[in-house]
């Protein structure tokens, strides 16, 4: 079965400093994987999506990820934080046969000035 | 173009009491899916609806119903509520259509915020 582990539940940066998420897949075959956003009392937010076409992903507000197969990971990354990135991100795999989305447990993303 | 949008936003309600979620897809979509968002959790898969039949489900109780109307609009019902049940439900909507390929992206709504008491 599918599943996505995201390692580190809050992460603070400052303005304008690198901001790394990081998120980890089990897959017994190639994954489609997604991250996306939720701002507060907001629903999620597709920032980008892996579907096997390139490994470097270009997503919206800046945002990239590099799928890393030998490492089975898809983190998440800009070059510089912005106070509004500030919000949850969620990593997810698509089921094996199915489009059935399975998320991680979420990270916190704070920025300070 | 309507993105997903759902109704209410918020809900209160009291154990054993039942409730129905509502959900209307981004246009030219005709599947939905549902999630539950308990507090401090990633989304769970509830279950998805396409051409008016549930096409697959998650590991949630019987307790947990929905159905889907020619229009493509979706309804999520919970009966005999439990204080657990209290979360963020979220409705996502895609277009299956022939392929119903792995990987179709899945646009959300903004959710419905229950609250059991």
């Amino acid at each position: 079965a599918q599943s996505v582990t995201q390692l580190g539940s809050h992460v603070s940066v400052s303005e304008g400093a690198l901001v790394l998420l990081r998120c980890n897949y089990s897959s017994s075959v190639p994954p489609y994987l997604f991250w996306y956003v939720q701002y507060p009392n907001q629903g999620l937010q597709l920032l980008l999506k892996y579907t096997s076409a390139a490994t470097l992903v270009k997503g919206i507000n800046g945002f990239e990820a590099e799928f890393k197969k030998s490492e089975t990971s898809f983190h998440l990354t800009k070059p510089s934080a912005h106070m509004s990135d500030a919000a949850e991100y969620f990593c997810a795999v698509s089921d094996d046969n199915t489009d059935k989305l399975i998320f991680g447990t979420g990270t916190r993303l704070q920025v300070f000035p | 173009d309507a993105g997903v949008t759902q109704s209410p936003t918020h809900l209160i309600k009291t154990r054993g009491q039942q409730v129905t979620l509502r959900c209307s897809p981004k246009s030219g979509h005709d599947t939905v899916s549902w999630y539950q968002q308990a507090l401090g959790q990633g989304p769970q898969f509830i279950f998805q609806y396409y051409e008016e039949e549930e096409r697959q489900r998650g590991n949630f109780p019987d307790r947990f119903s929905g159905h889907q109307f020619p229009n493509y609009s979706s309804e999520l019902n919970v009966n005999a509520l439990l204080l657990g049940d209290s979360a963020l439900y979220l409705c996502a909507s895609s277009s299956y259509g022939l392929a119903g390929v792995p990987g179709d992206t899945q646009y959300f709504g903004p959710g419905t915020r229950l609250t059991v008491l």
